[in-house]
């Protein structure tokens, strides 16, 4: 099993739907959980931590199931500005480099 | 500017050269990790440095790679007899606390080796 699994899509969405992703860990000590964007030929940006009790960020929301070791990203109302690859990423155990999934896309058309 | 600093963007060696690139991370941020990201993969780690002291390498990094942070500041990855399946993003980040903020990357290092 890998460490980060992700759907790779793509996802194609209109304008204005909301788009959840999933993603699943393995190891079941890892402490840290984020959700990067990445545009195309850019650098990994920090989209938003994941807390174990869920947050919120705008029209953008994150899970994290321990228990069933997943992370899910929620987007509402999704924005033409949306569109890019979204990657999940998970410590392995505390105080270790952060592993990336391979990235989820989507593609938001008006 | 005070954000994660790659040098050079993009660099083009022929198979068998060897190439170094530098990371200039944030001035405050004490561990710097190198990843590198081929078309369609996330990022794959390679090696961090907290300060000055390399304290992982992934199986990924090979004999031919090396890594350096000196002063605990700027870092360098050389990689020496460059091979085709070397060709890839080569990115470096930066963090002072990685559990609560994540990283900082930078632009990256385009190689390709032909």
């Amino acid at each position: 099993r890998k460490e980060v699994e992700q759907d790779p899509g793509p996802f194609n969405v209109p304008e204005g739907a909301t788009v959840a992703f999933n993603c699943t860990y393995s190891n079941s000590a890892s402490q840290s959980f984020f959700w990067y964007r990445q545009d195309c030929r850019k650098e990994p940006k920090l989209l938003m931590s994941v807390y174990s009790s869920g947050n919120e960020d705008g029209r953008f929301t994150a899970q994290l199931n321990r228990a069933s070791q997943y992370i899910s990203l929620l987007i509402r109302d999704s924005k033409l500005s949306d569109s890019a690859t979204y990657l999940c990423v998970v410590d392995h155990q505390a105080g270790t480099a952060l592993i990336f999934g391979k990235g989820t896309t989507l593609s938001v058309s008006s | 500017d005070t954000g994660v600093s790659q040098d050079p963007r993009h660099k083009i060696t022929k198979r068998g050269q060897n190439v170094t690139f530098r990371c200039d991370p944030i001035s405050e941020h004490n561990r710097l990790y190198w990843y590198r990201q081929t078309l369609g993969q996330g990022p794959e780690f390679l090696t961090y440095f907290q300060n000055e002291a390399q304290l992982e390498k992934s199986r990924l990094l090979s004999d031919r790679f090396s890594a350096e942070r000196p002063k605990g500041s700027f870092s360098t990855l050389e990689i020496q007899r460059t091979e085709q399946g070397d060709s890839a993003m080569y990115l470096c980040a930066s963090s002072l606390d990685a559990v609560n903020y994540g990283y900082t990357f930078g632009s990256g290092t385009r190689l390709t080796v032909v």
